[in-house]
């Protein structure tokens, strides 16, 4: 079965450093991948997605993601992160095989001035 | 034009009563879910229909029943709440497994 690994809980990183969240899934089949962002007491956005193509995807707010089949992760970057950033991340992997979205269980990005 | 509309967005009920929770979805998806994200965050699957048919159930008790009655529907009716049933529950809609979209949640609080 399909599952999705976030190392890290917490990220408290100061405004305009750059972050790197790390995800790491388990399947040697094809997978889509995703990240989504959930700000406090909102729902799921979708940042960006890989489907197939360029390794490099590049979604809304600046922010990137990098898929890497040998490694098995799709970690998510932002060159300099801003107050508004703060918001808990969730990587989610979608197996071609079954119908449904599995979620890491999130990392908490805590933005400082 | 919200794509994935949910209804309440809070529930506040006394243990024991029975619930239900609506969602429609205006984008013409082909599958539709229902994920339940507890106080510690984490988001797990419980039902997805795919064209009124449901395709998965992932060991939720039996007082969860989902209904479809059309594809651009899914409600969720919960019997006999349990103070373990407060979470939020997002309902979602997916098309061919590559876009899925979420609605804004329904904080249910049972007290």
């Amino acid at each position: 079965a399909q599952s999705v690994t976030q190392l890290d809980s917490q990220v408290p990183v100061f405004e305009e450093a750059p972050v790197e969240l790390r995800c790491n899934y388990s399947s040697s089949v094809s997978v889509y991948l995703f990240w989504y962002v959930q700000y406090p007491n909102q729902g799921l956005q979708l940042l960006l997605k890989y489907l197939s193509g360029s390794t490099l995807v590049k979604g809304i707010n600046g922010f990137e993601a990098e898929f890497n089949k040998s490694q098995t992760s799709f970690h998510l970057r932002k060159p300099s992160v801003h107050i508004s950033d703060t918001a808990e991340y969730f990587c989610a992997v979608s197996d071609r095989d079954t119908d449904k979205l599995i979620f890491g269980t999130g990392t908490r990005l805590q933005v400082f001035p | 034009d919200t794509a994935v509309s949910q209804t309440p967005k809070y529930l506040v009920t006394q243990m024991g009563n029975d619930k239900s929770i609506k969602c429609e979805q205006n984008l013409g998806h082909d599958t539709m879910y229902w994920y339940k994200q507890d106080s510690k965050k984490f988001l797990k699957i419980m039902f997805s229909y795919n064209n009124k048919e449901l395709i998965i159930n992932e060991t939720v008790p039996n007082r969860f029943s989902p209904k479809s009655p059309d594809k651009a529907h899914l409600n969720l009716h919960i019997n006999s709440l349990e103070l373990g049933d407060s979470a939020v529950y997002f309902c979602a809609s997916s098309l061919l497994r590559t876009l899925y979209t979420f609605g804004s949640g329904t904080r249910l609080t049972v007290v």
